[in-house]
């Protein structure tokens, strides 16, 4: 049971680029969310999905595209890089309808930005 | 909008020894829930313990045992017999009925145990 996978690990982009960062979850969980993880701060809402084909934004949607075509997949796109995008990223997923169960988290992407 | 605020940036205990990290939050809403996350240098994350609202007993996991006062919208963890595995950040979340599963989270507490 792989739970939530992220890919890649480690990524540096220039300004401008784009690319997209992968999520998948082998849990059959129907929420997924993406986070970021600012120095010396906890982590911020990005986007997130109650399911397939649905999507929302979170605290900080600014930047970033999300969709969420299967169950098992939601990935973040970064539409045209910029510095202040440089953080550790955080997928998560977790059971719907009941808010106390516990989110699993993937291992975290960190992407630098010059 | 929910706010969790940590007000202990880092802190430090002796292996052994009993520690307390605070956190308060701010609602309006009154069903909701409440989680520790720890965060090792792994960079995982990793449920700790969590709390209902609506329940007044406190939560305890082991070694982690909560302190959750509604009125006054604080919910602290305590480590007893800390360990040197501890050793992590420590993020508290707070989730409401109406949100989903979407966690608000504070800033953290960095918690050094010394051998």
């Amino acid at each position: 049971n792989a739970g939530v996978t992220q890919t890649p690990k480690f990524q540096v982009l220039k300004t401008g680029q784009s690319m997209t960062l992968q999520c998948a979850q082998d849990m059959n969980h129907e929420y997924m969310s993406w986070y970021r993880q600012d120095p010396g701060m906890g982590l911020r809402l990005i986007h997130y999905s109650v399911g397939a084909g649905i999507t929302d934004q979170g605290e900080v949607p600014n930047g970033y595209n999300v969709s969420r075509s299967t169950t098992e997949d939601f990935p973040l796109r970064l539409l045209s890089a910029a510095p202040s995008q440089t953080s550790v990223y955080f997928c998560a997923s977790s059971t719907g309808g009941f808010p106390n169960q516990p989110q699993h988290f993937g291992d975290g992407t960190r992407l630098s930005i010059l | 909008a929910q706010t969790v605020t940590q007000s202990q940036p880092e802190m430090s205990v002796q292996e052994a020894e009993t520690v307390t990290l605070s956190c308060t939050y701010d609602t309006s809403e009154n069903n909701y829930y409440l989680f520790w996350y720890k965060q090792p240098p792994s960079r995982q994350m990793i449920l700790v313990i969590r709390q209902e609202a609506y329940k007044q007993q406190n939560a305890t996991e082991n070694r982690f045992s909560v302190n959750f006062q509604k009125a006054a919208k604080s919910f602290s963890l305590k480590i007893s017999d800390s360990q040197l595995g501890d050793t992590a950040m420590y993020f508290c979340a707070f989730i409401d009925y109406n949100a989903g599963n979407m966690l608000t989270f504070g800033g953290g507490t960095r918690l050094m145990v010394k051998p």
